[in-house]
């Protein structure tokens, strides 16, 4: 069963303006991960925040995080076309062991 | 360093034939793991390992095995292919536990006739 769920499936913005994708889970966690795919390739890893963090920032990225509605949220600023890409939330699950990923949103920057 | 490496990158199979999906990693990772892809579904955890010589079953394990004999290598394999194992393969590795990012390889596609 899948542990986090992506909000909304897809989004079409246009270059320059800032997207925001949600991702909520149900089990307690430690951490919470986000990663990107671009077509046809594997994952890379944004960045992970930690439960005892609110907030965390990289770049032009900024997550969020509320253990208590169990949700996070992705912010990408001034999109790029580059930025075109799939976007995954991920949790721990088995004490670490396994990595539970949610079904992704798809995320379209039109130039 | 090449990171995660996935061979073959495409391949198609008659349904009853078996093959073999090999994952190289040279991060000297402990952990590997073996997702399927499939559209709307996102990745699903076949079986993954937490050492060279362990393995465990994922979410979805069922008509695949494994084998972690170098720490390494993790291969996945298809004794039986069937349709419903058409997917795109991700191997992935990680330093340790859920705290620490996994590294991905670029896919296998497989398609099963």
């Amino acid at each position: 069963s899948q542990q986090g769920e992506e909000d909304p499936q897809a989004l079409s913005i246009q270059e320059g303006e800032n997207a925001t994708m949600n991702c909520s889970y149900k089990t307690s966690i430690n951490n919470l991960q986000w990663y990107r795919q671009n077509s046809g390739r594997g994952l890379v890893h944004l960045i992970l925040i930690r439960s005892n963090e609110r907030e965390k920032h990289s770049g032009r990225l900024r997550v969020t995080l509320d253990t208590s509605k169990k949700s996070s949220s992705l912010l990408i600023t001034a999109s790029r076309a580059a930025d075109t890409a799939s976007y995954f939330c991920a949790t721990p699950q088995e004490y670490g062991n396994k990595l539970v990923f949610g079904a992704g949103t798809i995320l379209r920057v039109k130039s | 360093n090449a990171g995660v490496t996935q061979t073959p990158k495409f391949r198609v199979l008659k349904t009853g034939q078996s093959m073999t999906l090999l994952c190289a990693q040279d991060m000297n990772h402990a952990y590997m793991y073996w997702y399927r892809q499939d559209p709307g579904m996102g990745l699903r955890l076949i079986h993954y390992s937490v050492g060279e010589g362990t393995t465990a079953k994922g979410e979805v394990p069922d008509g695949y095995n494994v084998s972690r004999l170098k720490k390494q290598n993790f291969l996945l394999g298809l004794e039986s292919a069937a349709p419903s194992q058409t997917s795109v393969y991700f191997c992935a590795s990680s330093p340790g536990t859920g705290r620490s990012p996994l590294h991905f390889g670029n896919g296998t596609r497989l398609t099963v006739t």
